[in-house]
């Protein structure tokens, strides 16, 4: 079945440690997210992927920066992780083929900040 | 600015029980209407979704219409399972997601 993937699905890191989340999907959709979610709270976007196109969220942390070598992969990189960066973050697509408004999100990596 | 407003939860039911989880919306155009759902642990799947005046979204027993006149997209199953316990995001969208709050949903056997 075609998907969006996300390892780990938990990740532990330590205060300041560099941590990377990834993303990988079988859609061969042409637009890859990140979102943060906290406890109990809407998800909030970070940045997208068009293409190769990074377009960046305003409020957006400098902190949290983001690659995407090809259509598959799209990884998230937190470069010193605080602990209030502790959150769900997930990944997911669109493509005009879906009419781009519709995504589809996959299951979450949750971090940790010890 | 766009938005969406969720009934506020937590939504606490017995089985079998009818559900309705309201939804309203401010946008400037016409954009397109989500329900997603989001179980514990899990990412989110999406439920249905409608992308014009009048359409009707459905699955899984679950239905929302897009009211235009109302700018409302209400979440209705007419009998709910344990199973159903989640958290339901209406969102919309006009080139990017708007989500609401989130409500959770609580079935009790």
């Amino acid at each position: 079945d075609a998907m969006v993937i996300q390892n780990p699905r938990y990740q532990v890191t330590q205060f300041g440690k560099p941590v990377t989340l990834s993303c990988s999907q079988t859609l061969n959709h042409n637009v890859m997210y990140w979102y943060q979610q906290k406890s109990s709270q809407a998800p909030k976007l970070l940045f997208h992927y068009y293409d190769k196109d990074f377009n960046n969220e305003a409020d957006t942390p400098d902190n949290f920066q983001s690659r995407r070598p090809n259509t598959s992969f799209c990884f998230l990189d937190i470069r010193s992780p605080g602990l209030g960066d502790a959150a769900m973050y997930l990944c997911a697509t669109s493509s005009p083929g879906t009419g781009f408004e519709t995504q589809y999100f996959g299951p979450g990596t949750r971090l940790l900040v010890l | 600015g766009n938005s969406v407003t969720q009934m506020e939860g937590p939504v606490t039911l017995s089985e079998e029980a009818f559900l309705t989880i309201n939804c309203t919306y401010t946008a400037t155009g016409y954009p397109s209407l989500f329900w997603y759902v989001q179980y514990p642990g899990e990412g989110l799947q999406l439920l249905l979704k409608a992308t014009k005046a009048d359409d009707k979204g459905s699955n899984k027993g679950f239905e929302a219409t897009y009211r235009k006149e109302t700018t409302s997209f209400h979440l209705e199953k007419g009998s709910v399972q344990v199973s159903d316990s989640a958290v339901y995001f209406c969102a919309l969208s006009e080139a990017r997601l708007t989500f609401g709050e989130g409500t959770q949903l609580t079935v009790n056997p």
